[in-house]
């Protein structure tokens, strides 16, 4: 079965933190890596997708190793309102399209 | 924002009963999907649909159906609802990028079986 393993937290650090996830996932011929949000009680939202070279929005950076199948983001400068689970999202077969399979998430509580 | 709504936001119904849950868009797009979310688990696909009459399995499929008679709507039934079946489900859709699995969610239903 293919799947996506997330340390499920929950990570609590103070503001203006910086603080790294980590995922793996299993499936070596996926090509489309997310990064969601999840607010208590609400719906997934999309905060990033990642990409192989990289890629940066701001205060968060998303990193791609293809060879060990691991993604990462990275928070810098901790808000209060970062405080959420954060979701590891992966293409379930070759190519870019097909379904997705969600990790578990990684609950982040930023404190004052 | 998606265009996506779902109706009942939250319901609670007895052990044998049918639901059905609707997921409504209004852009057009194509691929629709329905999902459960569960504590300790992540969010498990469990129908999904590529056009109007066109649909398919996901990994959790058993215990439910899914319809799509227009483009507009993918409803979810339990024909006879279990406890097991108490869970939030989301409805969600993906955009019309091509080559892109990416997938937008609509704001859940929580649903309880008693």
């Amino acid at each position: 079965r293919k799947e996506v393993e997330q340390d499920p937290g929950p990570f609590n650090v103070p503001e203006g933190a910086t603080v790294a996830f980590n995922c793996t996932y299993s499936n070596s011929a996926s090509q489309s890596f997310f990064w969601y949000r999840q607010d208590c009680r609400k719906e997934p939202k999309l905060l990033m997708s990642v990409y192989s070279s990289g890629n940066e929005d701001g205060r968060f950076t998303a990193q791609l190793n293809r060879a060990s199948q691991y993604i990462s983001l990275l928070i810098r400068d901790s808000k209060l309102s970062d405080s959420a689970t954060y979701l590891c999202v992966v293409n379930d077969y070759g190519g870019s399209q097909g379904n997705l399979i969600f990790g578990k998430g990684t609950k982040l509580s930023v404190k004052p | 924002d998606a265009g996506i709504t779902q109706s009942p936001r939250h319901k609670v119904t007895e052990t044998g009963t049918p639901v059905t849950l609707r997921c409504h868009q209004t852009e057009n797009h194509r691929y629709m999907y329905w999902y459960r979310q569960d504590p300790g688990h992540g969010l498990r696909l469990i129908h999904y649909s590529y056009g109007v009459k066109d649909t398919d399995k996901g990994e959790v499929s058993d215990g439910y159906s899914v319809s799509r008679s227009k483009t507009e709507d993918f409803l979810l039934t339990l024909e006879s609802a279990t406890s097991s079946q108490t869970s939030v489900y989301f409805c969600a859709i993906t955009p019309g990028l091509q080559g892109s699995s990416l997938q937008f969610f609509g704001p859940g239903t929580r649903l309880t079986v008693l």
